[in-house]
């Protein structure tokens, strides 16, 4: 059955502090992406790749930046973390092209105090 | 400004009856849309989706219908369950997005038994 799988559940940092959100597929997706998840919102997306080493922005980038060095793993960062990224966050995978469906991990609830 | 929107944050409908979502978009280029259901402590997972060169879609107890000269779409699904509890949020997006998806901001729906 397909898989995205991201490291933790619940994290817990402290404003300033570096983040980094590792997400993990093994369907041999090309593309990844990092939405977050806020109430009435919806989900924004912050970043997406279609191969390795490749990204682009998505509607929220601010204050994230993204790494792909292998084709399976997709990570998030946060530079400097701050209280207004205190948030659920969704990674995502798919194949080809828009109409092909995204395949979501569980979300990681960061906590930035 | 939100180009997908879901204006009921929460439904709440009883056992074997019909549950209505509703989505409304602004941006004309728009599509294709799809319909997407997230259970607590879960990562989204597809449900159904409509191209905009149809006005229905239907699978198993669950169909969509889209008004494109209203901007409107639906999800109805007939009957429903207390299984079907979750947030469904709909999501839009246009062949030349690349792989950008727009989300609504999504609608709890209570199916009490």
């Amino acid at each position: 059955d397909v898989k995205v799988t991201q490291s933790s559940r619940y994290l817990v940092k402290r404003t300033g502090e570096k983040v980094f959100l590792e997400c993990v597929q093994d369907m041999d997706h090309e593309n990844m992406f990092w939405y977050r998840q806020d109430p009435g919102l919806g989900l924004r997306l912050i970043y997406f790749s279609y191969d390795v080493k490749m990204k682009e922005k998505g509607d929220i980038p601010e204050g994230y930046s993204v790494s792909r060095e292998k084709k399976e793993r997709f990570s998030l960062i946060l530079e400097s973390a701050s209280t207004n990224q205190t948030s659920m966050y969704l990674c995502a995978s798919r194949m080809g092209g828009p109409e092909e469906k995204l395949f979501f991990g569980s979300g990681t609830q960061l906590s930035v105090l | 400004d939100q180009q997908v929107k879901q204006n009921s944050p929460s439904l709440s409908v009883q056992e074997g009856r019909i549950s209505i979502l509703n989505c409304d978009y602004t941006n004309s280029m728009f599509d294709y849309f799809l319909w997407y259901k997230k259970y607590p402590a879960e990562g989204p997972t597809f449900l159904i989706s409509i191209s905009s060169i149809k006005d229905k879609n239907e699978d198993g107890r669950f169909t969509v219908f889209l008004n494109k000269s209203a901007k409107h779409l639906s999800l109805h699904i007939v009957p429903s369950q207390p299984g079907d509890s979750a947030v469904y949020f709909c999501a839009a997006t246009f062949n030349n997005a690349g792989n950008m998806l727009t989300f609504g901001g999504g609608t709890r729906l209570m199916v009490k038994p």
